[in-house]
């Protein structure tokens, strides 16, 4: 079956720092990802769509100077949380899009991120 | 625009008990929806999806679901629960543009 990877699984970074979180899709081309967070105990918020080879398309309310988003390869997404702050700490969890159905995504086993 | 709800943010069973789960969507296009199950910090784990064949889905782990478009909804069920069915479950509706999540229903199961 389809499998996403995330790296890293989990991350601790101080306040003010940057971090970048690497989505890959390991067996099949994904010209379309997703990125979610999600906050303890609440649900997936969309937070960006990333398309391969143009910009993301961000949810209203998602800051794009601070989560920025790369497609640059058909297997390959990363998020960058810029100067991060504690109020980012979450799980981030990213998805590619079933090429051939494209209603199904397929997830990531998420990212943990601590800022200190 | 397309979203789900589920019903109860919290459902408790005993075990061998029967398990429901409620999601209701709405979609302005025929929807295709799935119930994803979530352990502690752990991703999503796919259980079942709809997606226009049959109305009864059959998934992983003795879940089922039903699909009634009368009544615009996707519950989950399971005949008999187990310990190890306590977890965060999520039923999500999806276009061929992108997916929504309900809120998620928190199923403990009491020995």
């Amino acid at each position: 079956g389809a499998v996403v990877s995330q790296h890293p699984s989990w991350v601790i970074c101080k306040s003010g720092t940057s971090v970048k979180i690497e989505c890959r899709s390991l067996d099949f081309q994904a010209t379309t990802m997703f990125w979610y967070r999600q906050f303890p105990k609440q649900s997936l918020m969309l937070m960006a769509t990333s398309n391969e080879g143009s910009k993301a398309t961000y949810e209203q309310g998602v800051e794009k100077d601070k989560f920025l988003i790369n497609h640059a390869s058909l297997t390959l997404s990363t998020l960058t949380v810029t100067s991060a702050h504690p109020e980012d700490s979450s799980f981030y969890i990213c998805s590619a899009r079933d090429p051939i159905t494209s209603y199904e995504q397929y997830f990531g086993p998420g990212t943990r991120l601590t800022v200190t | 625009a397309q979203s789900v709800t589920q019903l109860g943010s919290h459902v408790s069973v005993s075990e061998g008990a029967l398990v429901l789960l409620r999601c209701n969507y709405s979609s302005s296009v025929p929807p295709y929806l799935f119930w994803y199950v979530q352990y502690p910090n752990q991703g999503l784990q796919l259980l079942l999806k709809y997606t226009s064949a049959a109305t009864l889905v059959k998934g992983i782990n003795g879940f089922e679901a039903e699909f009634k478009k009368s009544e615009t909804s996707f519950h989950l069920t399971k005949p008999s629960a187990h310990m190890s069915d306590a977890a965060e479950y999520f039923c999500a509706v999806s276009d061929k543009r992108d997916m929504r999540f309900g809120a998620g229903t928190r199923l403990t199961v009491k020995p």
